[in-house]
């Protein structure tokens, strides 16, 4: 069963922010970690960065650091990724992974394709 | 952090078996054994294939198996299948993060 549903796709221009989400449907949110990942096109994964909801323990990987903003709300059961200025470069398909620990990233959000362009 | 090394792309014929290499450093596959592989098929999410660098989750065919000697983790596929045919991609804990490794395209001939 589909556990992490993502928010739809964006069209935005260079300069303005965005916040996308990731619901997570299933049971223990707080207990796992949620991490995004990006995917430009025709490219490899690369792992952005990773919340624990539960204590909001947030790492980021040093190429996002400083360039987008993970927060969870556990109220609501779920997670975010935000940009405060888009670039062109910035346009790709996100994806959210719900994990335990060690990596065991067993469910997976259908991606969010974000387009940046003037 | 460094993104894994694999090679671009290993092809096969159903049913033989084809091996990724996924090499990376003792900072990363070397140093832990949080090695998981993941399977992507052209405009779906990934699949988890491996965890732990030898476990399967449930459902994952056992003609998929993992293993890993140094700072290099290796993905096996065995009894290629035509459903086989898409991209895999590893992926380390790196001590406070994780990496993916660059991903590998498998054809099956």
């Amino acid at each position: 069963e589909v556990q992490l549903v993502q928010s739809g796709a964006e069209v935005k221009k260079p300069g303005e922010s965005l916040k996308i989400s990731c619901k997570d449907s299933g049971y223990g949110f707080t207990s796992y970690w949620i991490g995004w990942v990006r995917q430009m096109p025709g490219k490899g994964l690369e792992w952005m960065g990773i919340i624990c909801p539960g204590d909001s323990d947030t790492r980021y990987s040093p190429s996002f650091q400083g360039q987008v903003t993970i927060s969870a709300d556990k109220s609501i059961g779920t997670a975010y990724l935000q940009w405060n200025s888009l670039r062109a470069s910035d346009s790709a398909m996100y994806y959210c992974t719900k994990c335990g620990g060690g990596g065991i990233c067993s469910d997976w959000g259908q991606g969010t394709l974000v387009t940046v362009s003037s | 952090q460094s993104a894994l090394t694999q090679p671009r792309s290993v092809s096969g014929s159903p049913g033989q078996s084809v091996t990724i290499s996924c090499t990376g450093t003792s900072s990363d596959v070397g140093g832990y054994e949080y090695v998981s592989w993941y399977q992507q098929h052209p405009g779906k999410a990934p699949k988890l294939l491996i965890f732990d660098v030898t476990k399967r989750p449930s459902g994952v065919p056992d003609r998929f198996s993992g293993s890993k000697s140094g700072n290099t983790a290796s993905l096996t596929i065995s009894g290629l299948q035509a459903e086989d045919e898409a991209d895999y991609y590893c992926s380390s804990y790196a001590g406070s993060l994780y990496v993916f490794g660059t991903g590998t395209e498998v054809t099956v001939l």
